[in-house]
């Protein structure tokens, strides 16, 4: 079974600082993907990465994808209230399921 | 994007009645997913779907069972509700190779 471990679980920042969270797997992944969920609603796809070493940027948001393929990052550039949410990193193992990580509950104070 | 919603969003039930939610899409995606969400573990795949009648177990299966007779429609039947399968349930479908994917806005299920 593949574990992807997400860190930390929770965090409290106040608006206009710098964040980043982790996720790592046990296990080589084929792809990775960074979701955003907020409270009584499904997670929404943020980004996508495949190929080891790529960074993708969406306006303050910036993904890493390791050049091992077994972690991935997300950094957040000046924080805003809007921000605050369950980030949660899904990988793909080569098949058509995803493993989701546990999740980083991110809030952020005005 | 693709129409997918849930029914119900809300149901509470009693231990040893049977359930069903279901999850219908708009659009002829070939690959829907039950999942649930529970505090401290995540999203878990319950089954899944890559085609009318085929179907194929997730990691927490047990106690739950799925049909798809039609592309649109996939149900989710837990056949004795127990109160461990006290959850929020999600649905989700996916584009393809390489995409994501797109979520119901969820069942909150209680069993009592």
């Amino acid at each position: 079974t593949q574990l992807l471990e997400q860190s930390p679980q929770f965090l409290s920042i106040q608006e206009g600082e710098n964040l980043t969270v982790y996720c790592n797997s046990s296990s080589v992944f084929s792809s990775l993907q960074w979701y955003r969920q907020e409270p009584g609603e499904g997670p929404v796809l943020l980004v996508t990465v495949v190929t080891g070493g790529e960074v993708k940027k969406l306006k303050r948001l910036t993904f890493q994808f390791g050049d091992a393929r077994k972690d991935s990052s997300l950094h957040i550039t000046a924080a805003q209230p809007g921000d605050t949410g369950l980030y949660l990193c899904a990988a793909g193992f080569g098949n058509e399921k995803l493993t989701f990580g546990t999740g980083t509950r991110l809030t952020i104070i005005p | 994007d693709a129409g997918i919603t849930q029914s119900p969003r809300h149901k509470v039930t009693e231990t040893g009645t049977p359930v069903t939610l279901r999850c219908h899409q708009t659009e002829n995606h070939r690959y829907m997913y039950w999942y649930r969400q529970d505090p401290g573990h995540g999203l878990r795949l319950i089954h899944y779907s890559y085609g009318v009648k085929d179907t194929d177990k997730g990691e927490v299966s047990d106690g739950y069972s799925v049909s798809r007779s039609k592309t649109e429609d996939f149900l989710l039947t837990l056949e004795s509700a127990t109160s461990s399968q006290t959850s929020v349930y999600f649905c989700a479908i996916k584009y393809g190779v390489d995409y994501g994917y797109t979520f119901g806005s969820g069942t909150r299920l209680t069993v009592v």
